[in-house]
């Protein structure tokens, strides 16, 4: 499978802990994206890299958050002390640099209890 | 900054009638207009784009879409609807100067009636 993959799948957590999560993009992409989708609505961007370069990060990725690329293939995005609102799809991203279309991972359903 | 409205939360449409999924956009200038596809359990599947040139677009799955700039739109038509269309659409447009970054709408809910 040469698509955009992401680990886990689904994962439920308390209040408080700690979650790492990760995305591998098609490997000859060299952006990588990073969005959150909440039930009844639409993904809304949290950031993202070029190689491994962070680039772009929105206002909603709070200090709690910490997205890495360190040799510019895989992501992992990193929630601290997470809350209920963090429950979420966070989903993945890659593409080609210069307006190519976007390739979307599974995602991650992330549970905060 | 851009921003992209689905007026159309929910929508029901009998197999084989025509479909018509309506999406307005605000971008300060030539916009980059997606529609993508999320059936459940699944990701984002791309249908169709809008980077520049002829305004009605081909895509997938016998969807086209039409880019109107004077009405800031990019409306998502089929002819004839299958049951396995019954998923959710989102609009979105994408940002030159941030990378492509994506913005969606709040997404239709197609549901297909036997």
């Amino acid at each position: 499978d040469t698509g955009v993959s992401q680990d886990p799948r689904h994962k439920i957590t308390k209040r408080g802990q700690n979650v790492t999560f990760r995305c591998d993009p098609i490997s000859e992409h060299n952006r990588l994206y990073w969005y959150r989708q909440t039930l009844g609505q639409g993904p809304e961007f949290l950031t993202y890299f070029q190689n491994e370069a962070q680039l772009e990060k929105s206002r909603l990725l709070s200090d709690r958050f910490s997205a890495e690329r360190p040799k510019g293939s895989f992501s992992t995005l990193e929630i601290q002390r997470t809350e209920q609102g963090d429950s979420a799809m966070y989903l993945c991203a890659s593409s080609l640099p210069f307006f190519n279309e976007q390739f979307f991972g599974p995602g991650t359903r992330l549970t905060v209890l | 900054a851009q921003s992209v409205t689905q007026p159309d939360i929910h929508i029901t449409v009998s197999e084989g009638a025509s479909l018509e999924l309506r999406c307005n956009y605000s971008y300060g200038a030539t916009p980059y207009l997606f529609w993508y596809v999320q059936s459940p359990g699944q990701g984002l599947q791309l249908l169709l784009k809008y980077f520049s040139g002829d305004t009605l677009v081909q895509g997938i799955k016998g969807f086209e879409a039409e880019f109107k700039r004077s009405q800031s739109s990019f409306n998502l038509r089929k002819p004839s609807v299958h049951w396995s269309d019954a998923a959710e659409y989102f609009c979105a447009v994408g940002a030159h100067d941030a990378g492509n970054m994506l913005t969606f709408g709040g997404g239709t809910r197609l549901m297909v009636k036997p």
